[in-house]
């Protein structure tokens, strides 16, 4: 079992691309989350995705949106990125209401 | 309304000696709660979690913590520190109908030789 995979490692964009992040769960898992970690502080939750739709969100603008596909992977897109968007995004899947297991993270810089 | 409190955002302990760090949480829910540990450029890994059994719940590599409800607490301990215990550690509460985790600011152990 490859565990929870996220592609890409590292990232850098410059203020205001766009950018896309990658997520496939551990199998046999169905939900997708995905969290912000800014340096020195604890993970923010962004979303949730379930049976492909948002079930949650978190305290983030709608520049940060997502899409879960039929084989339960996801994705995070970011739009007009800002400088304060630079961060360790992590991904964690879940079966139904059970622990969360955390991938690797993708760092993000935008310069 | 939901949060965890992290008492402590550094500890530092000699190797062998007890490992403890504090966690405080506030939930409307009957909450589900979690340790993670995480390694430098390494991704969050679970040490335990307590789901409404026993109050106290054994994880890995030795460690343990105890839901105390009373003083809305879960702490994590450990009995004796090993150097391979340095690492950031996050105490987690989960609740509502999608499972959402809310993260504490997290405590960074070090383990002195």
């Amino acid at each position: 079992d490859a565990g929870v995979t996220q592609s890409p490692t590292h990232l850098i964009k410059t203020r205001g691309q766009q950018v896309t992040l990658r997520c496939s769960p551990k199998s046999g898992h169905d939900t997708v989350s995905w969290y912000q970690q800014a340096l020195g502080q604890g993970p923010q939750f962004i979303f949730q995705y379930y049976e492909e739709e948002e079930r949650q969100r978190g305290n983030f603008p709608d520049r940060f949106s997502g899409h879960q596909f039929p084989n339960y992977s996801s994705e995070l897109n970011v739009n007009a990125l800002l400088l304060g968007d630079s961060a360790l995004y992590l991904c964690a899947s879940s079966f139904t209401l059970n622990e969360q297991y955390f991938g690797p993270g993708t760092r993000l810089t935008v310069t | 309304a939901q949060s965890v409190t992290q008492l402590d955002s550094h500890v530092s302990v000699s190797e062998g000696t007890p490992v403890l760090l504090r966690c405080n949480y506030s939930s409307s829910y009957s909450p589900s709660l979690f340790w993670y540990v995480q390694h430098p450029n390494k991704g969050l890994q679970l040490l335990l979690k307590y789901t409404s059994a026993a109050t106290l719940v054994k994880g890995i590599n030795g460690f343990e913590a105890e839901f105390k409800k009373s003083e809305t607490s879960f702490h994590l301990t450990k009995p004796s520190a090993h150097m391979s215990d340095a690492a950031e550690y996050f105490c987690v509460v989960s609740e509502g109908p999608g499972n959402q985790f809310y993260f504490g600011t997290g405590t960074s152990l070090t383990v002195i030789p």
